[in-house]
């Protein structure tokens, strides 16, 4: 069973275009959940979806950020005219169903450097 | 200030030490989970505690939970270099989305 793919695992941008993350969730698992974490720090929240609906994204950035969880393939987190304070690592995780009583698996992250 | 604030920041132990983690949180909570980060890479899910339960062992991990303090503390005994990592906790602060806040992290270092 494989876990949680993220992928690129690297992405380097230049300032002003656009970046684009995808997760595949664990198989089973219709949540999921986008956190970023900036250096030396831990992880924030920024959105959870289920299959095609955004349930919290209390946690995004009001401006250029984007996310989708489409009936078919993976989620994407969609940053567009990246700055250079988007330069983050973002993981994805998933779980089976609400993770009030569920583990959330995380993926490997993408490492996001903007120049 | 977080909900999940990891103390100390940083420990530096011998291998074969116990090394010895904290965490507070603010809010009431449905579950507290801790996890480990090796440098550069992905978080790996070590334990999760209900806010019904007060201890859980894990292998060589022991998780212990008191709610009327607010706070959790990871223990690991009888480290390894392998352990050498960040750990952090992170609470659901009874969120019904399941979000997860997490705290600072500590950064543990077991010296061979």
């Amino acid at each position: 069973n494989a876990g949680v793919m993220q992928n690129p695992r690297h992405l380097v941008r230049r300032r002003g275009q656009e970046a684009r993350l995808r997760c595949s969730p664990m198989k089973g698992h219709s949540h999921v959940y986008w956190y970023r974490q900036l250096p030396e720090e831990g992880l924030k929240f920024m959105v959870y979806l289920q299959k095609e609906n955004i349930i919290d994204e209390s946690g995004m950035p009001k401006e250029r950020f984007s996310a989708e969880f489409p009936k078919e393939g993976p989620s994407i987190l969609r940053i567009q005219q990246v700055v250079r304070g988007d330069s983050a690592a973002y993981f994805c995780a998933s779980s089976p169903s609400v993770a009030g009583v569920e583990t959330q698996y995380f993926g490997p992250g993408t490492r996001l450097l903007v120049l | 200030s977080q909900q999940g604030e990891e103390d100390p920041q940083a420990l530096s132990i011998q291998e074969g030490e116990n090394a010895t983690m904290n965490c507070s949180y603010k809010t009431s909570i449905n579950n507290l989970q801790w996890y480990r980060q090796n440098s550069g890479r992905g978080l790996v899910h070590l334990i999760l505690i209900r806010s019904n339960e007060r201890e859980k062992h894990s292998g060589r991990l022991r998780v212990t939970l008191d709610t009327s303090k607010k706070s959790s503390s990871l223990l690991i005994t009888a480290s390894r270099a392998a352990d050498t990592a960040s750990y952090f906790c992170a609470t659901d602060a009874k969120s019904n989305t399941g979000k997860l806040i997490f705290g600072q992290g500590t950064t543990l270092q077991v010296k061979p």
